[in-house]
């Protein structure tokens, strides 16, 4: 089952705008990731925030995390047509399982 | 450094025939994960392994088995393959510790026919 689920599930902009996606989780967590994925490839791994963290900051990329509300946000800066991909938050839980659970992804297409 | 590798890229099966897949994990990772991704959705977690015991089994049925080598590489095989099998399997694998991040190979694209 789904874990997180991001907002919105496509979003299209033009280059040199910022683009914000959200995720939003229904248990306690560890920590959150955010992903990128290029047409159907592999993931790459943008940032970790970690629960008792609220902000992080990665070159162009920013991300904040809600603990109350079970909600992250990526903030992807002065955007680049290299940046369209789909973008995924996973979530991981304490214990021993160290399982990763995604949401179902925000398309991002930045338009030249 | 060689990031994590798996093999093979693209496979088309029949339905009923079994699959073995394979991984390698970054030298050092001990943990190994497999993820299973169907088209339009994102990854769902099959199995993790750390220094070769099960460590955590998503919701699949047990159609599905892996392992995981001395030398940490892991191997995931689906028997009795179904249509809703065919997706993108995907491989991560990270060192010990809870706030590690998971490095994912590039996938086996898995077609069912």
């Amino acid at each position: 089952s789904q874990q997180g689920e991001e907002d919105p599930q496509a979003l299209s902009i033009q280059e040199g705008e910022n683009a914000t996606m959200n995720c939003s989780y229904k248990t306690s967590i560890n920590n959150l990731q955010w992903y990128r994925q290029n047409s159907g490839r592999g993931l790459v791994h943008l940032i970790l925030i970690r629960s008792n963290e609220r902000e992080k900051h990665s070159g162009r990329l920013r991300v904040t995390l809600d603990t109350s509300k079970k909600s992250s946000s990526l903030l992807i800066t002065a955007s680049r047509a290299a940046d369209t991909a789909s973008y995924f938050c996973a979530t991981r839980t304490s214990g021993s399982a160290r399982q990763l659970t995604f949401g179902s992804g925000t398309q991002l297409t930045v338009l030249p | 450094d060689a990031g994590v590798t798996q093999s093979p890229t693209h496979l088309i099966k029949t339905r009923g025939q079994q699959v073995t897949l394979r991984c390698s994990p970054i030298s050092g990772h001990k943990s190994v994960s497999w993820y299973q991704q169907v088209l339009g959705q994102g990854p769902q977690f099959i199995f993790q392994y750390y220094e070769k015991e099960e460590r955590g089994r998503g919701n699949f049925p047990d159609r599905f088995s892996a392992r995981q080598f001395p030398n940490y590489s892991s191997e995931l095989n689906v028997n009795a393959l179904l249509l809703g099998d065919s997706a993108l399997y995907l491989c991560a694998s990270s060192l010990a510790g809870q706030n590690t991040e998971a490095f994912f190979g590039q996938g086996t694209r898995l077609t069912v026919v």
